[in-house]
């Protein structure tokens, strides 16, 4: 069955800090994906990334970015030079290969509350 | 870009009424999702549907019932609200695209509240 856990429930760091959120992931499939998502306090769900799991590139995008090892099942997300409007949950999902059914339907972790105070 | 469309930010509704969510996206996806996000558990899914009149039950079902009569459009309905049925309720879509590798995109969700 396919799991994804997000042991910290809580971080809290000064603005311009480098916080590092984890993420581990369970899977039987060969082929998946991984997700990470933001949700600011409006609510919303905010999509981040996609990385499928014959891709284990990390990836940079401004100030984020994400290690992808197989190795270790972990699909981890670093802010660096965190800002206050980085304060959000901060969610891990998992896809499994749908075999043609294309449900593509996400396993969450239950989220990282990120706080950064100025 | 994708809008999906929650019919409501906040919602009150008293125990044992019928409850109806409304959720509308315009991007012509195929799959739609109904969550509900309570502290400390994350998003659990309680339904899913993967075309016109299709559903498929998430991990939570019992008490929520859907309908999806148009592509656009996903209801889900509280049959007889009750006071666990109180949380955050969050609508996503997603296109059948390529397997798998699309992400969800989602509503800014719905506060209910049973009395």
């Amino acid at each position: 069955a396919q799991k994804v856990t997000q042991a910290q429930t809580e971080i809290s760091v000064v603005e311009k800090e480098d916080v590092t959120l984890d993420c581990v992931y369970e899977t039987r499939d060969t082929t998946y994906y991984l997700f990470w998502y933001k949700q600011p306090p409006s609510g919303e769900l905010v999509f981040l990334i996609r990385r499928n799991s014959f891709d284990e590139q990390n990836e940079i995008s401004g100030r984020y970015s994400w290690n992808f090892q197989k190795s270790t099942s972990s699909f981890n997300f670093t802010i660096t030079a965190s800002q206050v409007v980085d304060s959000a949950v901060y969610f891990c999902a998992l896809t499994d290969d749908d075999r043609g059914s294309t449900l593509g339907r996400l396993y969450f972790g239950r989220g990282t509350q990120l706080t950064v105070w100025p | 870009d994708v809008k999906v469309t929650q019919s409501s930010r906040y919602l009150v509704k008293r125990t044992g009424e019928k409850v109806f969510l409304e959720c509308v996206q315009d991007m012509d996806h195929e799959n739609m999702f109904w969550y509900r996000q309570d502290p400390g558990l994350g998003l659990r899914l309680i339904y899913f549907s993967y075309d016109v009149k299709m559903k498929e039950k998430g991990d939570i079902p019992e008490g929520y019932s859907v309908s999806r009569e148009k592509k656009e459009r996903f209801s889900l309905i509280l049959e007889s609200a009750s006071t666990n049925q109180t949380s955050m309720y969050l609508c996503a879509s997603r296109d059948r695209g390529r397997k798998g590798n699309q992400p969800q995109h989602f509503g800014d969700g719905t506060r209910l509240s049973i009395l």
